[in-house]
Order: structure tokens, then C-alpha cells, then sequence
């Protein structure tokens, strides 16, 4: 199974700053890979997909990079409606199991 | 408009089982893999099961095999999770998610599964 790792667990930056966060898979899944957002009481939404593809709707703001086993989602100007927990999914075909991250909370400084 | 709608969760003893159901609208639902996803309290994001387009494929996470299944209705536009064996570390939110081949780009609001004496 591909493990995920998240960091940092938790981030503090402060509105207009940038946030920097880190997702590492044990092994290579290629460009395989998904941000998703969450806010309490909701369900995720798909931020980024093929490791560095915005999905639809989402801003700009939001980008994604890196391929094989480390990746990178990166929020420029943090606004208020960005602090959420974050989360990095690969969907490697194989081994059908697709494995998320632990997960990045995102807070105010 | 795209719209997923988890039902069947609540409270089961251990040893008991249950069956999720995630309704489907707004898209050709037998033109994509369908997958569960759960949430323990304050924790983060589990994926759970997954099922190809015609149901003739499926794959468990370690934690749920033998125990859980996954299938579907075309016809119904309807996923299904069958949940044997419950245990108490499987209390969660269960999400149904519409796999794209690139995440999952529709979430459903999730069912809550308790399962306690």
C-alpha cells in the first residue's frame, strides 16, 4: 500500500501571506495525485487533480506541483475563507487502493 | 446538476451489520467508478472501497476486506455499501464519491455510522 505523508500537521500564516504544503508518497504515483479542502461540518472539494490541474471553479490562487513521490500545494495570498484542513489523495491504479494523506490543518496566525 | 445522497447510516451494535446507499442524479451515474470514503470523528479522510463503471471490478482497503461490499445499481442510478461485522473503529461518516480518473470531483454530504452497545 502507498503510504502518504502530510506536513506540516499544522500551519499557521496569516491572511495575505503564502502557505507551502508538503505531501511525500512512499513510492512513485507519477502525476497521480489531489488536493482537496475541507471545512468543519463539510464535505471535501476537489481542489487539484494531475498533481498540478486546478479543478473547475477554483481559484487561482490555488496551485499544485510536483510529480513521482513529492508534491506541493502552494496558496498565494491566503484569504479567510482558506483556512480549512487540507488534504493529498494518490490515485495510482495500482495497487487499486487510493490512499490519503493524514492531512494539513491550516489556521489563522 | 450533479448531486450525490448518502442514506442508511445510524446506530449498530457490534457484530451487526449495515447497508449504505448513495443515490445518484445529474450524470450518466453508469459511466463512472464510484467510491466510499469515511471520517472517524476529528480524524482525517480513510478511502474505503472502490467499484468500476459496470460493477465487474472492485478493491477494499485492508481495514474493510472480507467484511465490506461494495456494488451497484445501474439501472438506479445507486451505489451500495454492505457493512458486516461491525466493529467500533468503523464509526464514521461515510462519504460516496464520484471518481473522474482525476479525484473526486463530486462528494456526497456523507451518513453517520455508530456502532456501539
Amino acid at each position: 500500500e502507498i503510504v502518504m505523508t502530510q506536513s506540516p500537521a499544522t500551519l499557521s500564516v496569516s491572511p495575505g501571506e503564502r502557505a507551502t504544503l508538503s505531501c511525500r508518497a512512499s513510492q512513485s504515483v507519477s502525476s497521480n495525485l489531489a488536493w482537496y479542502q475541507q471545512k468543519p461540518g463539510q464535505a471535501p472539494r476537489l481542489l487539484i487533480y494531475g498533481a498540478s490541474t486546478r479543478a473547475t471553479g477554483i481559484p487561482a490562487r490555488f496551485s499544485g506541483s510536483g510529480s513521482g513521490t513529492e508534491f506541493t500545494l502552494t496558496i498565494s495570498s491566503l484569504q479567510s475563507e482558506d483556512f480549512a484542513v487540507y488534504y493529498c489523495q494518490q490515485y495510482n491504479n495500482w495497487p487499486p487502493k487510493y490512499t490519503f494523506g493524514q492531512g494539513t490543518k491550516l489556521e489563522i496566525k | 446538476e450533479v448531486q450525490l445522497v448518502e442514506s442508511g447510516g445510524g446506530l449498530v451494535q457490534p457484530g451487526g451489520s449495515l447497508r449504505l446507499s448513495c443515490a445518484a442524479s445529474g450524470f450518466t451515474f453508469s459511466s463512472y467508478w464510484m467510491h466510499w470514503v469515511r471520517q472517524a470523528p476529528g480524524k482525517g479522510l480513510v478511502w474505503v472501497s472502490r467499484i468500476n463503471s459496470d460493477g465487474s471490478s472492485t478493491s477494499y482497503a485492508d481495514s474493510v476486506k472480507g467484511r465490506f461490499t461494495i456494488s451497484r445499481d445501474n439501472a438506479k442510478n445507486t451505489l451500495y455499501l454492505q457493512m458486516n461485522s461491525l466493529r467500533a473503529e468503523d464509526t464514521a461518516v461515510y462519504y460516496c464519491a464520484r471518481g473522474a480518473g482525476r479525484g473526486y470531483d463530486y462528494w456526497g454530504q456523507g451518513t453517520l455510522v455508530t456502532v456501539s452497545s
